[in-house]
């Protein structure tokens, strides 16, 4: 499938302060953009998602924002504690039923 | 919750040797993906399949094959090993629909090194 642009690959960020993480795709007809967290020694695990009639989806302190005009999607992680440390990795579907996955963010989150 | 676990955490093989990477999911599940990891390139899909013994290639299918004779189970195979199928190999699975739209359950991972 055609790639998404995932930045940056590296974030750090003093305890308590905000963490965002871009997304950028160019294929128009994906609707569907979910983000999976994967700590150390773990499978990915999804987090929130979001879907291309909708702007903005909150879900306590993580956010996710879409801008279907633009082709991107960001990750907002507000209050970061230290087990939000992790990689987080953002997707889009394509078509035949698959996932494209961005490269990755490694968040790390500093005492 | 849902279950998927693979066979290995970590393997070591030698290079030409055929390599057998397992997946089982315990939920019955429709669509079972398997994705290779390597540092800077995010995650990858060899394979996936929607059913029994249905099986579609995805981005990166070159040097594996998979098999999938029971619902619950779907297996990678490298059929000769190379040193540049040194990677970090992921399963997953997604209840039905597209798949594409549906959350995906991923095993541990199995961390394989060729030599």
């Amino acid at each position: 499938g055609e790639n998404v642009e995932q930045h940056p690959s590296t974030l750090s960020v003093q305890e308590g302060d905000s963490a965002v993480i871009k997304c950028t795709y160019s294929d128009s007809a994906s609707n569907y953009f979910p983000w999976y967290k994967q700590e150390l020694g773990k499978g990915p695990q999804l987090i929130i998602d979001i879907r291309s009639n909708v702007g903005e989806k909150k879900d306590q302190r993580i956010a996710v924002t879409l801008n279907k005009t633009a082709k991107h999607f960001s990750l907002h992680i507000t209050e970061t504690q230290p087990e939000d440390s992790a990689v987080y990795f953002c997707a889009r579907s394509g078509s035949a039923r698959q996932l494209t996955f961005g490269s990755g963010t490694q968040l790390t989150v500093l005492p | 919750d849902v279950k998927v676990t693979q066979s290995s955490r970590y393997l070591v093989k030698r290079t030409g040797e055929k390599v057998f990477l397992e997946c089982v999911q315990d939920m019955d599940h429709e669509n079972m993906f398997w994705y290779r990891q390597d540092p800077g390139l995010g995650l990858r899909l060899i394979y996936f399949s929607y059913d029994v013994k249905m099986k579609e290639k995805g981005d990166i299918p070159e040097g594996y094959s998979v098999s999938r004779e029971k619902k619950e189970r779907f297996s990678l195979i490298l059929e000769s090993a190379s040193t540049n199928q040194t990677s970090m190999y992921l399963c997953a699975s997604t209840e039905l629909g597209t798949g594409a739209e549906d959350t995906q359950y991923f095993g541990p991972g199995t961390r394989l090194t060729v030599l």
